[in-house]
Formats: structure tokens, sequence, C-alpha cells
């Protein structure tokens, strides 16, 4: 069974400053990975995947992750927050073969501080 | 780039009744349609996955006879709640995907169900 640990339910940075999202994995087969960014009330919107290609994926926004097979990681970073990048984030982990399920984790929310 | 249209945004319904929701694909071909159940301040509960002209496949815990899901073409699928309760209120978001497309999944931008 696959599953995704987010660590901190809640993060806050200045704007300007560097955000950081942790989000572990457990998966018995090499795993695909993703990102989302969820407004109230609205749907999910893709950041970026890791499909087993390069292992530094960036994404839409400024946003990258890298893909640590060694400690089973996939943090999100950038380098200076905006005001718009507050949200809530969720990592999320599916088995590679065919259009499989995604597990998510339990979100972090990000808030910007003037 | 793919779109998944969700609809309505919001419902609000009295207790008994059923109401239904659409996700529809709007540009491409969702061989696999997923429903997801989101309580307040909560991630994402998976309920069922369904793939075209085939029963849709639910997790476990969840009530099929409650949350019908139909698949019945590759670009609409609809899930029905019967007879709601005030429990059964929440969002509910749609996500499709073509295996054949890069491998993405597009959310639909989710139902805000309300019963009273």
């Amino acid at each position: 069974a696959q599953s995704v640990t987010q660590l901190g339910s809640h993060v806050s940075v200045s704007e300007g400053a560097l955000v950081l999202l942790r989000c572990n994995y457990s998966s018995s087969v090499p795993p695909y990975l993703f990102w989302y960014v969820q407004y109230p009330n609205q749907g999910l919107q893709l950041l970026l995947k890791y499909t087993s290609a390069a292992t530094l994926v960036k994404g839409i926004n400024g946003f990258e992750a890298e893909f640590k097979k060694s400690e089973t990681s996939f943090h999100l970073t950038k380098p200076s927050a905006h005001m718009s990048d507050a949200a809530e984030y969720f990592c999320a982990v599916s088995e590679p073969q065919g259009a499989q399920k995604l597990v998510f984790g339990q979100g972090t929310r990000l808030t910007i501080n003037p | 780039g793919a779109v998944v249209s969700q609809h309505p945004s919001w419902v609000i319904c009295k207790s008994g009744t059923s109401v239904k929701i659409e996700c529809r694909s709007l540009d491409f071909q969702a061989t696999t349609m997923f429903w997801y159940r989101q309580f307040p301040k909560q991630s994402l509960m998976l309920m069922a996955t369904s793939n075209e002209g085939s029963k849709a496949t639910y997790e476990q815990g969840v009530e099929k006879d409650k949350f019908l899901i139909n698949h019945a073409s590759l670009t609409l699928s609809t899930l029905t709640v019967t007879s709601a309760h005030p429990e059964d209120s929440s969002f509910y978001i749609c996500s499709a995907t073509n295996q054949g497309q890069g491998y993405g999944y597009t959310f639909g931008s989710g139902t805000r169900l309300t019963v009273v």
C-alpha cells in the first residue's frame, strides 16, 4: 500500500522568503509523485509531477520539487514567496502503471505574511 | 490543456432527496474518472473509481447504493447522492485521466453539497 505524509499541517512564511513544504512517501514500487494546490472552494491544480524522469522537477508559478529515493522524499520549494501562494497544498502518490488512483497527504496550509 | 467541468458548483437540498453531480471532460476522452469527498480542512478521500462502460469500484466503507456513479461515456461521469442526509454535506470533487495523454489527472472545480 502507498501512503504520503506531509510534515506540518500549517506553514507560515514572510513574503519573499523561501517556501519549503515537506512530503515523504511510502511505496512498494517506484512511485509517481504529484504536488497540487487548492484555493478555497475550488478543485485541485497540478503544480508539478515526477514520473521517473529527471529527479528535479520544475513546475508552474516558480515551484520545484526534488525526488530523493534514499530519503523517500519529494519536498516542494519556491525561492521567494508571493502573497498569491497562500493556499492548501497536497502531495500525492500513485503507482506507475495505468490510471492508478492518487493517494493524498493530509495537506499543508501555507500562509504568507506581508 | 485538459479541462474538466463539474456542475453544479454548489447545491442545497432537503433531507431525503437525491442530488446528481456531473463531471465532464471537455477536450479529452476520460477513460477513468475518480470521485473524491473532502471534509472541511481535511484531505481528499477517494470514494470510487470508474472506467467508461464498467461498474464503478468503490473504496472500502463507501456505500455504493447511496453514492451511485455512472460513467456511460468517455466524457461524462455522474455521482448521484441518493436519499441525502445532513451528514452527506461535503465538498465533492471529480478527477479524470486518459492514460494515453501524458499521464495526467485533471480535477473538476468541486461541488459544495449542503443537505438541510
